[in-house]
Order: C-alpha cells, then sequence, then structure tokens
C-alpha cells in the first residue's frame, strides 16, 4: 500500500459525458501527478501540482482538467469523453516539487471506460 | 524533444540474471528512475541515479553512464514474482518522463 488513495476504482460512462477523478496523496506529500495508461502502453504524463500550484504540464488535452485544494486533494476532471479516453488513471504523489519527482508513490488508479 | 527506448520484451528462467537496457534523448537531465509495475497494478520505484555508476538495492541493481545516455536494470536471482513490467523514467526539469516498458516474463 504506497498510502495514495484514489476513488472512484472504476467507472462507465458514455461518449460525450463528464468525470472526475479523485486523488489523495501520502500524508505529507506535496506534489500531485496524474498519468494516463492505455492498453500496453507506458505512462504519459498529463498534469503535475506542487502545494495547490500548478507545475508542469505534459500532453494534457484541453478537454481535460485538474487542480489541488488546500487539504492536498487533487481532482482530475475529463469532459466530453471520446471512446479514446478509455484508460487507467494513475495519481502520484512525492515529498516535494520537481527535484523529488524521481520518486513517486503511485495510487491504484482509476479505470476508466467509455461506451 | 525527449525519447526514451527500451526492449518491450525479455524472458528469463528462475534462478538467472536479466538486464533491461535504456537509452535516452532528453533536453535537461537529472537522473534516471526505474518502476515495476505488475499486471492490474500501480507502479512501484525500485531504484534511482543520479550519478554514473552502479546502485545495488539487495537483488536489483540499477547503472547508469550519462556521457553514453544509458542505463540499465539488473535483476539477479530471478524468481516467478518477478514478471512485471518494468518502465526507466527520465528526471528532467520539470517532469519524470516515462519509457514504453520492458515485459520480463520468468520461467520455472
Amino acid at each position: 500500500d504506497s498510502g495514495v488513495t484514489q476513488t472512484p476504482k472504476h467507472l462507465i460512462t458514455a461518449t460525450g459525458q463528464r468525470v472526475t477523478l479523485r486523488c489523495s496523496p501520502r500524508s505529507g506529500d506535496l506534489s500531485v501527478y496524474w498519468y494516463q495508461q492505455s492498453l500496453d502502453q507506458g505512462l504519459q504524463f498529463l498534469i503535475q501540482y506542487y502545494n495547490g500550484e500548478e507545475r508542469a504540464k505534459g500532453n494534457i488535452l484541453e478537454r481535460f482538467s485538474a487542480q489541488q485544494f488546500p487539504d492536498l486533494h487533487s481532482e482530475l476532471n475529463l469532459s466530453s469523453l471520446e471512446l479514446g479516453d478509455s484508460a487507467l488513471y494513475f495519481c502520484a504523489s512525492s515529498v516535494g516539487g520537481s527535484e523529488s519527482s524521481y520518486e513517486q508513490y503511485f495510487g491504484p488508479g482509476t479505470r476508466l471506460t467509455v461506451t | 524533444g525527449q525519447s526514451l527506448e527500451q526492449p518491450s520484451e525479455v524472458t528469463a528462467v528462475e534462478g538467472a540474471i536479466v538486464q533491461i537496457n535504456c537509452t535516452y534523448q532528453t533536453s535537461g537531465f537529472y537522473g534516471l528512475s526505474w518502476y515495476q509495475q505488475h499486471d492490474g497494478g500501480a507502479p512501484t520505484f525500485l531504484s534511482y541515479n543520479a550519478l554514473d555508476g552502479l546502485e545495488e538495492t539487495g537483488r536489483f541493481s540499477s547503472f547508469l553512464s550519462r556521457s553514453d545516455s544509458y542505463g540499465y536494470l539488473l535483476l539477479q536471482e530471478l524468481q516467478m514474482k518477478d514478471s512485471a513490467s518494468y518502465f526507466c523514467a527520465v528526471q528532467g526539469t520539470d517532469k519524470l518522463i516515462f519509457g514504453t516498458g520492458t515485459r520480463l516474463q520468468v520461467f520455472p
């Protein structure tokens, strides 16, 4: 158990809909990262937040957005969903900012299925 | 741009030694990490190299050569439970970039 929690574990929704994925980092960690992993693919970095502020952006679509709240939990919002958005979405956390990004602790993931 | 290359699949038998290579091309390099991911599971951190040389952690060792933009993960005394995907990841200036992963299958 990494100490990172993600909800929900599974999500099935239809094209065009909007969903929100939630993540709580390990106690004491200030950075939260979001990744997308499609079938048999690597981990695609989406976005990083550090202590409530956006710190780094990857290949995140405009239809996707995220935020980190004062209690450090984070939410990833996916809108106008398409079939290709079906994937496993991981949240990870690390103690500090980019300097500690090499060691991240991953949550169990949310499996999103868009039908 | 940034790119990482690692073999897609490696097979070995129990008790053997296997090496998973990773070459990278990146602007702004701070270090190379390795993660393990079992099927259906979350990635877990294995090791990190910021300087050239070998880092040993139990049965696993990781090596880095910054001049060659190359690293490897060495797994010794392989066990069935080592069957998993292994990802190298480059720590850049502002994010961690993952390779596409190497699927290791260990046979009895």
